[in-house]
């Protein structure tokens, strides 16, 4: 079966500018996870959809990052705009649900400069 | 907020040598998943543990879930250069299917 898809895997923007990631989980997997990867730390939740309904975003920064899963399939993840510290790996996972595996895509590598 | 630890930060082992991390969780844990990352690369599920005291077994690697589920450990036993990377513990308390990953272990393995 095909992987978590992600693009782009590399970015390279300026402060204040806008953003978008790109995530195709594995076929039939309900829940959708992004994460955030700063470099040398392990991987923070952002949000968890289960569907495309949101089971947690608490520690998405809402002011400036948005999500959303549409018709519970591909996702998209958006930072308007991007301060120097988003600059990280975001890493989109999936899963059947509940305490299922999690399988990683191979991460969206942003800079921000 | 609930914290997962990991101990040590780093590691580095001669090719032969036994490798331990520890994980260590603020609150009692329903589960734990273990993950591998390469460098340059993305998590990759290793194993997980439900039951408290569970022990599991792959090849080299044996994992061990607490009495108390809030603590695991991974131990390798003869490290090979192939076992490099972090190793992540991930927790998830009961009611909720949020995981919160470990600082990691990076290991290095010496040739």
């Amino acid at each position: 079966e095909a992987g978590v898809a992600q693009s782009p895997r590399y970015k390279i923007i300026e402060k204040r500018q806008s953003v978008a990631f790109w995530c195709n989980p594995i076929s039939g997997h309900a829940t959708l996870y992004w994460y955030q990867q700063i470099l040398g730390q392990g991987p923070k939740l952002l949000i968890q959809f289960q569907n495309n309904g949101v089971v947690d975003d608490s520690q998405l920064p809402k002011d400036r990052f948005s999500a959303e899963r549409l018709k519970g399939v591909d996702s998209t993840l958006k930072i308007q705009p991007a301060k120097l510290e988003d600059s990280a790996v975001y890493l989109c996972a999936s899963s059947r649900g509940g305490v299922q595996t999690q399988y990683f895509g191979p991460g969206t590598r942003l800079l921000v400069l | 907020g609930q914290q997962v630890m990991q101990i040590p930060q780093y590691q580095h082992v001669q090719e032969g040598e036994d490798f331990t991390t520890y994980c260590n969780s603020s609150t009692t844990l329903s589960n734990i998943q273990w993950y591998k990352q390469r460098p340059g690369g993305h998590p990759v599920f290793l194993i997980q543990l439900v039951k408290s005291g569970e022990v599991k077994k792959q090849k080299r690697l044996t994992f061990q879930f607490g009495e108390a589920k809030k603590n695991s450990s991974l131990h390798i036993t003869a490290t090979q250069t192939t076992d490099v990377g972090t190793y992540f513990c991930a927790g998830t308390t009961s009611g909720t299917y949020k995981y919160i990953f470990g600082t990691g272990t990076r290991l290095k393995v010496l040739a």
